[in-house]
């Protein structure tokens, strides 16, 4: 079992640019979330996609966006990149079913230039 | 507008001795409740859970304990081991709602 894995795993980015990260979930989760992780903060929920939909949302602006495929992998999207965007980049894949925990990718440490 | 705190940034305990992590929330609606761990370069790890029904769960050497009534909750590690040098996140789950709320993390060092 490959857990849940992301790319790429760091990446740069200059002010105002877009950027896409990439998120495969564990085998047998259909549920993709995602957070944001700043230097000495815990993790910030984006949002959720589950039946490829977005399910729930947090506070972020619009340009952030997501999608999710059939396969259940999934794509966070940044557009017009800011400076406080810089931040690791978690995904974190759940199985449906009951209150259980989600499991993280080691995620994409983004900096924007 | 921080709903799951965790007050110690930092925590230094000597191996074979208890570690403790607190974490303290303010949302009355969140009922579910998780630690994980994070090593550097790599995505947090689940460690242990408890639900708001019951007030202890236990792990082999991880306990978590949940006073809801004073909105806290601790994570105690015996014996702790220098392997367990990590960063713990607490994090919350709300009755309606699927995200985590998690706290700033607790930075553990045990010392060999």
């Amino acid at each position: 079992d490959a857990g849940v894995t992301q790319s790429p795993t760091h990446l740069i980015k200059t002010r105002g640019q877009q950027v896409t990260l990439r998120c495969s979930p564990k085998s047998g989760h259909d549920t993709v979330s995602w957070y944001q992780q700043a230097l000495g903060q815990g993790p910030q929920f984006i949002f959720q996609y589950y039946e490829e939909e977005e399910r729930q949302r947090g506070n972020f602006p619009d340009r952030f966006s997501g999608h999710q495929f059939p396969n259940y992998s999934s794509e966070l999207n940044v557009n017009a990149l800011l400076l406080g965007d810089s931040a690791l980049y978690l995904c974190a894949s759940s199985s449906p079913t009951g209150r259980t925990e989600a499991f993280f990718g080691q995620g994409t440490r983004l900096t924007v230039v | 507008d921080q709903q799951v705190k965790q007050n110690s940034p930092s925590l230094s305990v000597q191996e074979g001795r208890i570690s403790i992590l607190n974490c303290d929330y303010t949302n009355s609606m969140f009922d579910y409740f998780l630690w994980y761990k994070k090593y550097p370069a790599e995505g947090p790890t689940f460690l242990i859970s408890i639900s708001s029904i019951k007030d202890k769960n236990e792990d082999g050497r991880f306990t978590v304990f949940l006073n809801k009534s004073a909105k806290h909750l601790s994570l105690h590690i015996v014996p702790s081991q220098p392997g367990d040098s990590a960063v713990y996140f607490c994090a919350a789950n709300p009755l309606i709602g699927n995200q985590f709320y998690f706290g700033t993390g607790t930075s553990l060092t045990v010392i060999p």
